[in-house]
Order: C-alpha cells, then structure tokens, then sequence
C-alpha cells in the first residue's frame, strides 16, 4: 500500500490530453511539501519528469505540466506521443516516515 | 555531467547479508547539500525508498526496514556502500541509487541504472 494514491492506468490516444492523478495526506502534501514526478520507460531506471510541482528539468518537453493544490497533485500529457507510452510515479517528502514517498505508479497506454 | 552505477551480487540466498555499492562520479560526496538516495523495485511493483545519507553523514532510513538497512559512505572512493541483514525472497527486485535535490523537499536526478537482486535458495 502507497503512502500516495495513483490511478493504476491511464490511456489516450496520439495527440490528446491525459492527466494522472496524486493523492497525499496531511502529512505530506498537506504540510506543505512538494510532488515530483518520474517517467519510467519499459526496463530503464527511473527519469525526472518535474520537480516540485510544476518545474521541468532541462530536456522535459512543455507538453509536461504538472500542479498541486491541498492534498492533491497532477500530472498532464498534452499532444501525446507513442514514446509516451511509460509508468509514471509521483513523489514527495513525508513528515511522519521521515522520508520520502511514491505513488504506486501508473501506466500509461498511448492506443 | 553527474552518474551513479549500482554493483553488487545479482543473487543472495535467503537470510544473508546483501553489499550493494553505488559508485557516483561528476560530484562530491563532502559536497555541501550532496545527498544519495537507496530504493527498490520489486517486479511489475511500485518504487520504494530506503535509505538516505547525506554529505555530513547524517543517515535515514525508511521506518519499516530500519532495523535491517545500513548506508555508509566511503568519500575517497566516491562510493556509498548499503547493506540489507536477513535478506528474503520477498525482498527480490531491482535496486538503485539517485543523486538528492532539494533541502526539505528531496527530489532524485540522476538514477543508477540499477541492479536485479534475486532472492532465492
């Protein structure tokens, strides 16, 4: 069991819009702390895909956005492309663990 | 250009002690603010955190292996060494280790390219 809550899958077809959301709790996104997302593509480590909400790492196309607002954060894919096609993991710091937490990741499937 | 590569033994049988190394380059592990992160990822299942040193030394672990996890780090070698006691089969998946952002807010850029441990008799 995830400390985050993700949806186990999302899909969309080429060239359209997909959000995955992120679940926290009040001690984690609720005190305050940031999400991060990962992009894993099949059989390779995980990347960084956006830090702190909504920053982008050198690299990351904009059609990447994220947000977060109380308890709660998001990922969005515009213009979706087959090489989309990955698990995504959201993350973020936990004052009760005292360490850092994942979603339990979601699979997205660009049909 | 930073990069971490993880080593280790790709299987351990059940109730040993495994050594996995993280060999890190274009940085300092004395560095101000430097951080290294353990997770693993058990097959077809989510990522999990494990551990974390930063470069003072200071140490944490995640609560629910805590007894069984020990992270150190070896600053003339560039390497941070961790050790899981009493390995079992459920422990089986792929390690890695990540470079540490951010003060509070700890994010992970770059990751190893991991390593699958196999737990089995």
């Amino acid at each position: 069991q995830s400390v985050l809550t993700q949806p186990p899958s999302v899909s969309g077809a080429p060239g359209q819009r997909v959000t995955i959301s992120c679940t926290g709790t009040s001690s984690n996104f609720g005190a305050g702390y940031d999400v991060h997302w990962y992009q894993q593509l099949p059989g390779a480590a995980p990347k960084l895909l956006m830090y702190n909400n909504n920053r982008r790492p050198s690299g990351v196309p904009d059609r990447f956005s994220g947000s977060r607002s109380g308890t709660s954060a998001s990922l969005a894919i515009t213009g979706l492309q087959p090489a989309d096609e990955a698990d995504y993991y959201c993350q973020s710091y936990d004052t009760g663990l005292r360490g850092s937490v994942f979603g339990g990741g979601t699979k997205l499937t660009v049909l | 250009q930073f990069t971490l590569k993880e080593s280790g033994p790709t299987q351990v049988k059940p109730s040993q002690t495994l050594t996995l190394t993280c060999s890190v380059s274009g940085f300092s592990l004395s560095s101000q603010g430097v951080g290294v992160g353990w997770f693993r990822q058990p097959p077809g299942k989510a990522l999990e955190w494990l551990a974390l040193i930063y470069w003072d030394d200071d140490k944490r672990y995640t609560p629910s292996l805590k007894s069984r996890l020990t992270v150190t780090e070896d600053t003339s070698k560039n390497q941070v060494v961790l050790t899981m006691t009493n390995m079992e089969p459920v422990d089986t998946g792929t390690y890695y280790c990540a470079r540490l952002y951010g003060a509070s807010d700890n994010w992970y850029d770059p990751w190893g390219q991991g390593t699958l441990v196999t737990v089995s008799p």
